[in-house]
């Protein structure tokens, strides 16, 4: 139980185009879900979290009207990254967070997705 | 403010043990976890341990926690090739639920 998964697992876009990356809660429903990024032998950085049926709450220095953060139900949160830049090549990985009691340990809270591995041209 | 400190590298032979350490600062961290992450993969769970142990052991893997001290450390035993990979340790905020994250140790396991 607890499975998180990603689409897409990769993609490859053009300068300025716009990216749509999904995050789905595949067998419980996630209350919270939170948006990290990756850069190549870095560490995950928060980026976003994001409740269902609010606006998403950004750490400091991430643009919020950069990336876009929709948590339109319990099972689904989308990324949205706006006209996009080489420099906003990385690995990105979300996270589902469960209600009590949900996945094979209660005391383990967030499970996470495969990651969607963007590259901007 | 939180920060998670890791060594980058550690290189072991098969069949040794490897201990990789991690240290953090928010001495209200709840849990602390170790997470395993291949290339170009996303993160697998390995273990965790709740912030009042000073030990846990799962099958290879050891959790040692020095809550004064701030430093966690998984050991594993018998170190085999599939156990090459980059290894996080991440501490739950006291009060909240996010995740810190740790630099990430690259492990490499000589045959």
């Amino acid at each position: 139980g607890a499975v998180v998964s990603q689409h897409p697992s990769w993609v490859i876009c053009k300068s300025g185009t716009s990216v749509k990356i999904e995050c789905r809660s595949l067998d419980f429903q996630a209350t919270t879900m939170f948006w990290y990024r990756q850069f190549p032998k870095q560490s995950l950085m928060l980026m976003a979290t994001s409740n269902e049926g609010s606006k998403a709450t950004y750490e400091q220095g991430v643009e919020k009207d950069k990336f876009l953060i929709n948590h339109a139900s319990l099972t689904l949160s989308t990324l949205t990254v706006t006209s996009a830049h080489p420099e906003d090549s990385s690995f990105y990985i979300c996270s589902a967070r469960t209600r009590q009691g949900v996945g094979t340990d209660p005391r383990v809270t967030q499970y996470f997705g495969p990651g969607t591995r963007l590259t901007v041209l | 403010g939180e920060d998670v400190e890791q060594s980058l590298f550690l290189s072991v032979r098969e069949g040794d043990s490897s201990v990789i350490n991690c240290t953090y600062t928010d001495s209200s961290s709840t849990y602390l976890y170790w997470y395993k992450q291949e290339p170009g993969a996303g993160l697998q769970l390995l273990t965790y341990i709740f912030s009042n142990m000073d030990m846990k052991q799962d099958q290879r893997l050891t959790v040692l926690l020095n809550k004064k001290d701030k430093h966690l450390s998984l050991r594993i035993a018998d170190t085999q090739t599939g156990d090459s990979a980059i290894y996080f340790c991440a501490e739950r905020a006291g009060g909240t639920y996010k995740y810190i994250f740790g630099t990430g140790t690259r492990l490499k396991v000589l045959a």
